[in-house]
């Protein structure tokens, strides 16, 4: 069965530095969206994308972020500058033109 | 996106049915209901979709009150392995017109705990 990739799984780096989350989600979908879950808390819904261009974003996705379909099959998310509040799990997400989601494992990001 | 009331938590004896109860009192005509669960810190997982009418698959069944005020999901068997937070969801669906990918909010859910 189909599923979405994430890598790494496990993500370490300083405060202040670039990160780049990797997804590859299932062939044939047209919709692709990060996610966040901070420890304990709700999951927190990101950005959207969609024909190549960002669909909807919420307000945690500020200038620090940026998403990309660089080459059909990937889709990046990244922080620029990470914080010690972006210590979270994101996931990735992608969906044909039915109505579920398929979400990948996670990449677990750790900010020291 | 209409708002979505679940029960904190839930027990449930190993092999029975869980019913996992829903209130989504304000949902429009064209709102669905999703449920996914999560696995401890794992990615959330579709489960089942209805609109209107009553849905099974091979995970579960979606049971939807006529006014669609609310729903139960049901896990037929439920076994150690069903323990998780279930999600339930109410979202339009995305719009290929409008390039809406209608996002999903997740609330907190409910914790179901399967006991042996």
């Amino acid at each position: 069965e189909p599923e979405v990739t994430q890598t790494p799984s496990h993500q370490v780096t300083q405060m202040g530095q670039e990160v780049i989350l990797r997804c590859v989600p299932i062939s044939n979908h047209l919709y692709f969206y990060w996610y966040r879950q901070i420890l304990g808390q709700k999951v927190e819904f990101l950005v959207s994308f969609y024909n190549n261009e960002i669909s909807e974003k919420s307000e945690i996705f500020d200038d620090q972020f940026s998403v990309e379909r660089p080459d059909g099959s990937n889709f990046t998310l990244k922080i620029r500058s990470t914080k010690l509040e972006d210590s979270a799990m994101y996931f990735c997400a992608s969906r044909d033109f039915h109505n579920e989601q398929f979400f990948g494992p996670g990449t677990r990001l750790t900010v020291l | 996106d209409a708002k979505t009331t679940q029960p904190p938590s839930m027990d449930c004896a190993e092999g029975r049915a869980a019913n996992l109860p829903c209130n989504h009192s304000t949902i429009s005509g064209n709102e669905y209901v999703y449920w996914y669960r999560q696995i401890h810190s794992q990615g959330p997982q579709y489960i089942i979709h209805g609109l209107k009418n009553n849905e099974t698959n091979e995970m579960a069944s979606l049971i939807i009150t006529e006014d669609r005020k609310s729903s139960t999901l049901i896990l037929p068997h439920a076994t150690l392995r069903d323990t998780a937070v279930y999600y339930c969801i109410v979202s339009r669906a995305p719009s290929f017109s409008s390039g809406s990918a209608r996002q999903l909010t997740f609330g907190s859910g409910t914790q179901l705990t399967v006991l042996p």
